[in-house]
């Protein structure tokens, strides 16, 4: 079966733009999770959606949301860029119903973004 | 406080070789996850083992072995005769009751096994 899909798989913006990275997860599954991968903080969660709702957030500034639609896929939207957000943003799908991450994720290749 | 150690920043073998990847964690909850992923240069993580608190036993995968040791607060990974297609980045990562099972992650270890 298909596995999880992420587009763009690269962009490259500028300070102050914004972005929208797009999630399609495994048929069937409907939680979705986000993380950002850099070098210097590893790799840190950002938040998770469930049947379109956001059931946990991770510590980031609330220029980083997200949404999930009706057929489970997940956009995330990174407003005002700024230099640090260039990193690696990767998209996981889980069977999983409760909440949070106790099982098998399967995550996607990611959106590398860079900001000049 | 780091919440998941990985000591070991690099590793290089040579094809054949044992070698393990050490996860330390830090909690204060009974009931957390622990697991082991797979990074190859794609850049997509590979799901390798998920442990619960309340299951100590160790686990064998063909070439791939865990060690959960509540008493040091350890999940080892070790790979029994390496292979050049081992070489990726290995993280260890935790979920816990108290903050709705949010993964912490290790910081990694990347293995280099030479042919």
């Amino acid at each position: 079966k298909a596995g999880v899909t992420q587009t763009p798989r690269y962009l490259i913006k500028t300070r102050g733009q914004q972005v929208t990275l797009s999630c399609s997860p495994i048929s069937g599954h409907r939680s979705v999770s986000w993380y950002q991968q850099t070098p210097g903080q590893g790799l840190q969660f950002l938040f998770e959606y469930f049947s379109e709702t956001q059931r946990n957030k991770g510590n980031f500034p609330g220029r980083f949301s997200g949404r999930q639609f009706s057929n489970s896929r997940s956009e995330m939207n990174v407003s005002t860029l700024e230099l640090g957000d260039s990193a690696l943003y990767l998209c996981a799908s889980s069977l999983v119903v409760i909440s949070g991450n106790t099982g098998e994720l399967f995550f996607g290749e990611g959106s590398r973004l860079t900001v000049l | 406080a780091q919440k998941v150690t990985q000591a070991q920043t690099e590793i290089s073998v040579v094809e054949k070789e044992d070698v393990t990847l050490d996860c330390v964690y830090e909690t204060r909850d009974t009931t957390y996850y622990l697991f082991w992923y797979k990074q190859p240069p794609s850049g997509e993580l590979v799901f390798l083992i998920r442990r619960n608190s309340f299951d100590e036993q160790n686990e064998i995968s063909g070439r791939y072995s865990w060690n959960f040791q509540k008493s040091t607060s350890s999940f080892n990974f070790t790979i029994t005769a390496s292979q050049v297609v081992d070489s990726a980045v290995y993280f260890c990562a935790l979920s816990e009751a108290w903050s709705n099972y949010q993964l912490i992650w290790g910081a990694g270890t990347k293995l280099i096994i030479k042919p």
